[in-house]
């Protein structure tokens, strides 16, 4: 399975954007590119996902490098409920292989 | 919609023991998946059942873990016997096309929490 690399911490403020980034540089034509959030105590939870082109929904933006060997998730707006494990994962076959994430952390 | 339904929420049992856990999955979903959590990383695919049918076990240890989904829909995970090294939150995810389509999400439940001592 093709592997991603993401921080594995990240802060970020209340109401103030953030950008999570993720490295796929063995990404292959036909991998989707998803992130999922686990909250504490929770399964993880669809966030958005995208094959060459940006994409937004009400919960994120994400965009995605010319090359796709790289991606960002942006929340536009962080409140504390953003807190959470974020996954970057690249889905073949629609198996999904996750990593360890990045702990987002908001301070009020 | 209904989300995925997982119990027990918790379970303890000593090692050498068995232990079964339960999951309903979003109606009309085609597709089930069990994923192992343990502590500090991330989910690991356990198996992979499109309708009643096993598309993939690669992941599971056959020689104590058992899965089955009846009819192509509840669906429960087994380990006979429990070892400390299986103590971990087992998430049950369901997601409607399946393996032909990229744009059908994972439903997570909330998992079983798992201890083993």
């Amino acid at each position: 399975d093709a592997k991603t690399t993401q921080p594995n911490s990240m802060e970020s403020n209340e109401e103030e954007p953030v950008h999570l980034p993720c490295n796929h540089s063995t990404i292959s034509g036909t991998d989707y590119i998803h992130w999922y959030r686990q909250l504490p105590s929770q399964g993880p939870e669809y966030v958005i996902h995208g094959l060459t082109s940006n994409v937004n929904n009400r919960m994120a933006s994400l965009a995605i490098a010319e090359d796709r060997k790289s991606s960002t998730l942006i929340l536009h707006r962080a409140t504390l409920r953003d807190a959470a494990v974020y996954y970057c994962i690249l889905g073949s076959n629609y198996k999904l292989t996750f990593g360890k994430g990045t702990l987002l952390t908001v301070n009020p | 919609e209904a989300g995925v339904a997982q119990s027990p929420r918790y379970k303890i049992i000593e090692k050498r023991q068995s232990v079964a856990f339960w999951c309903n999955p979003i109606s009309g979903h085609a597709t089930l998946y069990w994923y192992q959590q343990i502590l500090g990383q991330g989910p690991k695919l356990l198996i992979q059942f499109q309708n009643n049918g096993v598309v993939d076990d690669s992941q599971l240890p056959k020689d104590r873990f058992s899965a089955e989904r009846l009819k192509g829909v509840d669906s429960t995970l087994k380990i006979q016997p429990a070892k400390l090294e299986d103590s971990a939150v087992y998430l049950c995810a369901s997601s409607l096309e399946g393996l032909s389509s990229y744009n059908s999400p994972l439903h997570f439940g909330n998992g079983t929490r798992l201890t083993v001592t």
